[in-house]
């Protein structure tokens, strides 16, 4: 299996500009999961899915910021508009609720740098 | 006062060293309690996942878990360079849904 997959792995923009990121979960999986990860803050999670409906956005900072589960093998989190304070790296992860273990796998994560 | 807490180091030990790291949290309701770790640049990836109270081992790592004193513990026997990392706990009450992570403690073992 690929593992988790995310894209870009990196992005620099500026200000105002809008962002998407995108994530392919590991194949039958059922939940995926966006995390955003600062030095200041440590990984936070910003919003999950149950087979593909959202679960719990509480951790959403703002409305700037969207997620989309459109179905199972691909989410997107959108930023728009962008501002410096979002420069972080965001991870998704996905797992199979309900399964022994429940691990969550990690993907690489992207770099997103606002100017 | 945050749910976890993990002082984030750095930490540098000589090779073979036993490493001993720490989360403390306030929530008396996490029953699952977990350590991930996360190399630079990588995403983090599970390394003990442990039910309530108690000890588990596997190979060089043992988890311990104290809910008495709400204190969880990952210990590293002889430390290789390999394990340098940062070094993440997490726990959650019911569902891996709600993972609270610690900030992570930044681990470098030099050869």
């Amino acid at each position: 299996d690929a593992g988790v997959i995310q894209s870009p792995r990196h992005e620099v923009t500026e200000m105002g500009q809008e962002v998407t990121l995108r994530c392919k979960p590991i194949s039958g999986h059922n939940s995926l999961f966006w995390y955003r990860q600062t030095m200041m803050r440590g990984l936070e999670l910003l919003i999950y899915f149950n087979n593909n409906v959202p679960i719990d956005d509480s951790g959403m900072p703002e409305d700037r910021f969207s997620a989309k589960m459109p179905n199972a093998s691909f989410s997107t989190l959108k930023i728009q508009p962008s501002e410096p304070r979002d420069s972080a790296v965001y991870f998704c992860a996905s797992t199979l609720l309900g399964s022994s273990t429940d691990t969550q796998y990690f993907g690489p994560g992207t770099r997103l740098t606002v100017l | 006062q945050k749910e976890v807490e993990q002082d984030p180091g750095p930490l540098s030990v000589p090779e073979g060293a036993i490493v001993s790291l720490n989360c403390t949290y306030s929530n008396s309701a996490f029953q699952y309690f977990m350590w991930y770790r996360q190399y630079s640049r990588k995403g983090p990836e599970l390394l003990m996942y442990t039910y309530s109270s108690g000890n588990k081992e596997d190979g060089r790592f043992t988890a311990q878990v104290d809910k008495s004193s709400k204190y969880i513990s990952l210990f590293i026997r002889d430390s290789q360079p390999s394990d340098s990392a940062t070094y993440l706990c997490a726990m959650t009450v019911g569902s891996q849904g709600n993972l609270i992570f610690g900030k992570g403690t930044k681990l470098s073992v030099k050869p």
